[in-house]
């Protein structure tokens, strides 16, 4: 089963902060993605990358920058943290084509006060 | 708006019992469904996926789908309370295209 860890796991930032989410992936994947899960909403895309260097807008791209300097590694960036930003973050990965299923992290929780 | 809606939004069984659980799209161009299940605290992990119309069972799991209708159903036999969990479907639009997920139906099987 495809790899994908992230980190930090647990994060608390104070409004205004910047944060860095980071996901590495060992499954040589082309796709990677960021979602964030809140209560009610399921899972909601914020950006995603097709390979090294290359960035696309989710759903809900407002406030996060994304960065995938490799094909393993893929971040996830909030310039400045507000407490709307609270949630979990999940980052997945997966191939492209028919078999397009997701494997996902363990998520980072992020709280921002 | 969602895409993709899920119904109902949680629901009880008992141990030993038959769960159903529903997926529909709004997006005319999904081509593939997937079904994630997510116990509490962990990551979603993939169950079963389904891109022709008609069903598919593994094991105690059996998925339906209507693709004229867009719409695609779980339904767990013999329900166990490791069963218990939040399931999300998720839609697909196009090859390349992004996946959609639905706010997930909460599952609760009591013993």
């Amino acid at each position: 089963e495809a790899a994908v860890t992230q980190s930090p796991r647990n994060k608390v930032a104070v409004t205004g902060g910047k944060v860095t989410l980071s996901c590495n992936q060992t499954n040589n994947h082309n796709n990677m993605y960021w979602y964030r899960q809140d209560t009610g909403h399921g899972l909601r895309l914020i950006h995603y990358s097709y390979g090294a260097g290359s960035t696309e807008k989710g759903d809900i791209p407002d406030g996060y920058k994304a960065s995938r300097p490799s094909q393993e590694n893929f971040s996830l960036i909030l310039e400045l943290a507000t407490p709307s930003q609270t949630s979990v973050y999940f980052c997945a990965s997966g191939g492209q084509g028919s078999g397009n299923t997701l494997y996902f992290g363990e998520g980072s929780r992020l709280i921002v006060v | 708006q969602q895409k993709v809606q899920q119904s109902p939004e949680s629901l009880i069984v008992p141990e030993g019992g038959m769960a159903s659980l529903n997926c529909t799209s709004s997006d005319r161009n999904v081509d593939y469904f997937w079904w994630y299940r997510q116990h509490s605290g962990k990551s979603p992990k993939m169950l079963m996926s389904i891109f022709s119309n008609g069903e598919k069972e593994e094991g105690r799991f059996t998925v339906h789908l209507n693709k004229a209708s867009l719409h695609t159903s779980l339904h767990i036999r013999d329900s166990q309370p490791s069963d218990s969990a939040l399931y999300l479907c998720a839609a697909r639009g196009s090859a390349l295209g992004r996946l959609h997920f639905g706010a997930g139906t909460q599952l609760i099987v009591i013993p």
